[in-house]
This record gives structure tokens, C-alpha cells and sequence, in this order.
């Protein structure tokens, strides 16, 4: 069973509008949490990372939360652009397992003018 | 800086046919890893080298071999491609810069492998 389980699989949302992607995980011990954005053909590339001890961190119009008691995350994406449709994938990574991370199946999001 | 290339970008292979993709960082990175990305699944670990010298299995490393030929570049050995194999894969590094959380990795753009 996949550690990382993210909702929805896919969304539409009109440009302008917010949305908001989640995250659940049982990866333990818990040490970071990443997002990534991967747009089609190309690989993942980072947005935030966030460790045990932070709840919140914002890359531009990306904000992303983090609840470790509930292991819960999740992305919220401002005032959407054409430029965010792309795939968004919650990665996490245990303090027990070296470099090795946990990724999630990814939320497609298709951003439509 | 280029960041991570990876060569070919396409390849078809025939079944049992043997290829070697290649990867290489320009970041001065330790650490090096390959994955492999199939529809509908997240990306999974097949060999990583914590560091010039050293490499270690991953999740899914039955069918492939690594080479960590230098620190710059890594490389991922399919000796007998199968069908099971048609994926993309996709080579990553992480290591402490100055500036950079010693946590991120950073991708190549991917090989799209097709084996009929």
C-alpha cells in the first residue's frame, strides 16, 4: 500500500480561481515533507519543503500546510495561472531511510481560460 | 549550470536488447538516484549512491544495474530490457551547495523507454 495517498487524482479549475490539493501519509519517523510541480515531459521540480517542526510555507502562490499529529498536508495554489497546469506530487521522507523518499501518485491540475 | 542531463530522451528497444542511460550532475552533488515513473503510480526508487563510490538498492532494482562512474555521473544498465521495463526514467541529485537545503533533489527531463 502506497504511504502517500493525494486527492484528488485530477481537477479542473477555471484561471483565476484557487484551488487546493491534499495529502495523507504514514511514512514514520516522519522527516520532511516536499511538494513538487511536473509539468507534462518533464521531471518533478521542487516547490517546499517542510520539516516536523514547520506548518506553513508559501513559494509565491503556493502555499503549502503541514499537519504532522494528523499527518496531513496540503497545497493551496492562488489565483491560478495556464502555467500551473501541471502534475503536483506530495513526497515524504522517513528520518530512518537516508536520502530515500515516498512519493505520491500525484493531482493532475488542468488550469482552463 | 545545466543541472542534471540525462541521455537518450527516447529510446525503443526490442525485448532482451541491452542500453545504458546516462545521467550527470554539474552541482558538485554526493549523492545520486534513479527512479522510474509509470502511470498512475508515484515515482519509485531502483539504485541510488549515497556517494562517489557507493551504490545501493532501492525499491525496484530487479532487471537493472548502476555504475557510479565518477561524481558526476551515474549510470543505469537495463542488461535484457523486458516489456515490464517501458517507462520513464528519471535521474536525480541532492548534495549540500552553498545556499541550497542539503534535503532537495533535483531532476533530470527523463528518458521515455519503450520496450516492444
Amino acid at each position: 500500500k502506497n504511504q502517500v495517498e493525494q486527492s484528488p487524482q485530477s481537477l479542473i479549475i477555471l484561471e483565476g480561481k484557487n484551488c487546493t490539493l491534499q495529502c495523507n501519509y504514514t511514512v514514520s519517523p516522519f522527516s520532511n515533507l516536499r511538494w513538487y510541480k511536473q509539468d507534462t515531459g518533464r521531471g518533478p521540480v521542487s516547490l517546499t519543503i517542510m520539516t516536523f517542526s514547520e506548518n506553513t510555507k508559501s513559494n509565491g502562490r503556493y502555499t503549502a500546510t503541514l499537519d504532522a499529529d494528523t499527518k496531513q498536508s496540503s497545497l493551496h495554489i492562488t489565483a491560478s495561472q495556464l502555467s500551473d497546469s501541471a502534475s503536483y506530487i506530495c513526497v515524504v521522507s522517513a528520518t530512518d531511510s537516508w536520502g530515500k523518499l515516498q512519493f505520491g501518485a500525484g493531482t493532475q491540475v488542468v488550469v482552463t481560460p | 549550470n545545466a543541472g542534471v542531463t540525462q541521455t537518450p530522451k527516447f529510446q525503443v528497444l526490442k525485448t532482451g536488447q541491452s542500453m545504458t542511460l546516462q545521467c550527470a550532475q554539474d552541482m558538485n552533488h554526493n549523492s545520486m538516484y534513479w527512479y522510474r515513473q509509470d502511470p498512475g503510480m508515484g515515482l519509485r526508487l531502483i539504485y541510488y549512491s549515497a556517494s562517489e563510490g557507493t551504490t545501493d538498492k532501492g525499491e525496484v532494482p530487479n532487471g537493472y544495474n548502476v555504475s557510479r562512474l565518477n561524481k558526476r555521473e551515474f549510470s543505469l544498465r537495463l542488461e535484457s530490457a523486458a516489456p515490464s521495463q517501458t517507462s520513464v526514467y528519471f535521474c536525480a541529485s541532492s548534495g549540500r551547495s552553498s545556499g541550497i537545503s542539503p534535503y532537495e533533489q533535483y531532476f533530470g527531463p527523463g528518458t521515455r523507454l519503450t520496450v516492444t
